[in-house]
């Protein structure tokens, strides 16, 4: 069973709001990721972090930010929120490789809904 | 760059087994996921292949791997409602790349009583 926790599970918020949806996860990873998922469709990455002060953009561009100051909490930003940018963000992080070879699996949070009027 | 493929719909009589295909480009992919999503939750790991393996099984899930067609399944045996999600293959490039987990569009699966 994984820990890890997504705050808020849903938000509805007024266009240009400041917003932050928060991921904390107690398995001690130092990998974390930020996807966004619109209904009915597939994952794209938009943030990843190996590590405290490490953070990347991922495949899919996105005006939000994050920050890794703590290895357990890898918190989303949008500092003025846009109608487009209503979609589901799942959080995951992933256990170093194993032993035997390079595994890494993903582990999700159950998402943040976010809905921006 | 890297393609992963589903098919976007598939509906089965509850007992039936169930078999969800996928399709994915990159010859250099090491691991493969399946995971599962439930409506308004996040993605659940059901199992893993490693690419050097051609079959799977865990219960009532089997997975099976044909690294030359670049073609993956799971068949889910004695379907039951409570299967009803949507499942998402991944595949995960070599060690080291910087490449992270590639996802598909997601198989809804619907079982039906």
């Amino acid at each position: 069973e994984a820990d890890i926790y997504q705050t808020p599970r849903y938000l509805v918020i007024g266009t240009g709001k400041k917003i932050t949806l928060e991921c904390s996860q107690t398995m001690g990873h130092d990998k974390m990721y930020w996807y966004q998922q619109d209904p009915g469709m597939e994952l794209h990455l938009i943030h990843y972090s190996y590590g405290v002060n490490s953070t990347e953009k991922g495949d899919l561009s996105s005006e939000s930010t994050v920050s890794r100051i703590r290895t357990e909490h890898f918190p989303l930003t949008l500092e003025s929120a846009r109608p487009s940018h209503t979609s589901q963000y799942l959080c995951a992080s992933s256990d170093p490789p194993g032993l035997a070879g390079y595994q890494e699996t993903q582990y999700f949070g159950p998402g943040t809904r976010l809905l921006v009027l | 760059g890297e393609d992963v493929e589903q098919s976007l719909f598939l509906s089965v009589r509850e007992g039936d087994s169930s078999v969800i295909n996928c399709t994915y480009t990159d010859s250099s992919s090491t691991y493969l996921y399946w995971y599962k999503q439930e409506p308004g939750a996040g993605l659940q790991l059901l199992t893993y292949i490693f690419s050097n393996m051609d079959m799977k099984q865990d219960q009532r899930l089997t997975v099976l791997l044909n690294k030359k067609d670049k073609h993956l399944s799971l068949r889910i045996a004695d379907t039951q409602t409570g299967d009803s999600a949507i499942y998402f293959c991944a595949e995960r490039g070599p060690s080291g790349s910087a490449r992270q987990l590639t996802f598909g569009s997601g198989t809804q699966l619907t079982v039906l009583p």
